[in-house]
């Protein structure tokens, strides 16, 4: 399976601030998305990471807000900006080996923010 | 993604295999059949995918009708540390990994 890795695991963030969460795949995977899952419910795409470009957004999510990095093939940040409450989720990092066909998933980083 | 519906919750006897039912009758001719579980306070795992033919890998057996209208996710030896959120997943053909995650069944293995 594909090495993902997630950091920080988990954080307590103030309202207001920012954090950025680092992804590490290895040099296998393809795609890499970014998930959020709020509480007690199932996972909703936030965007595709571009290697080199902008990340493509799904609806309801922007950039402004989540503005995601992919400086290379294997790394990529999403940063929460301007955090309140309702951000409080946890983030996955994804990778998808194209020929496989498997998407592989981080431990995730769950953020609580007061 | 093709509409999938699955039961929210089934149990399951330790030792026996659990048969998870998916439903996913508009899933058009290129797109395969994705399963992946989360166990609580982890990341999904992926578990096994198919276009048409049964698969079978180390961990599951992937049983798709012949319409390819529905599938079954079949655990052969049900353990305790089975217990998890199952998705069934039918992507577009151009996805390329992107998936859209419905409620799942969550699956509970006990004594």
């Amino acid at each position: 399976s594909a090495v993902i890795s997630q950091k920080p695991s988990r954080d307590i963030c103030q309202r207001g601030t920012s954090l950025t969460i680092q992804c590490q795949v290895d040099s296998q995977v393809t795609m890499m998305f970014w998930y959020r899952q709020q509480p007690g419910q199932s996972l909703t795409l936030i965007a595709t990471a571009n290697q080199g470009s902008e990340a493509t957004y799904e609806s309801g999510f922007v950039i402004d807000k989540f503005p995601i990095s992919r400086p290379n093939l294997t790394f990529s940040t999403l940063t929460v900006s301007n955090m309140s409450p309702e951000d409080s989720s946890i983030y996955l990092c994804s990778g998808y080996r194209r020929h496989t066909g498997e998407l592989f998933f981080g431990e995730g980083s769950r953020l609580t923010v007061l | 993604d093709a509409k999938t519906t699955q039961p929210p919750s089934m149990d399951c006897a330790e030792g026996r295999a659990a048969n998870l039912p998916c439903n996913h009758s508009t899933i058009s001719g290129n797109e395969y059949v994705y399963w992946y579980r989360q166990i609580h306070s982890q990341g999904p795992q992926y578990i096994i995918h198919g276009l048409k033919n049964n698969e079978t890998n180390e961990m599951a057996s992937l049983i798709i009708t012949e319409d390819r209208k529905s599938s079954t996710l079949i655990l052969p030896h049900a353990t305790l540390r089975d217990t998890a959120v199952y998705y069934c997943i039918a992507p577009p053909t151009d996805s390329w990994g992107k998936l859209q995650f419905g409620a799942g069944t969550q699956v509970v293995v006990t004594p």
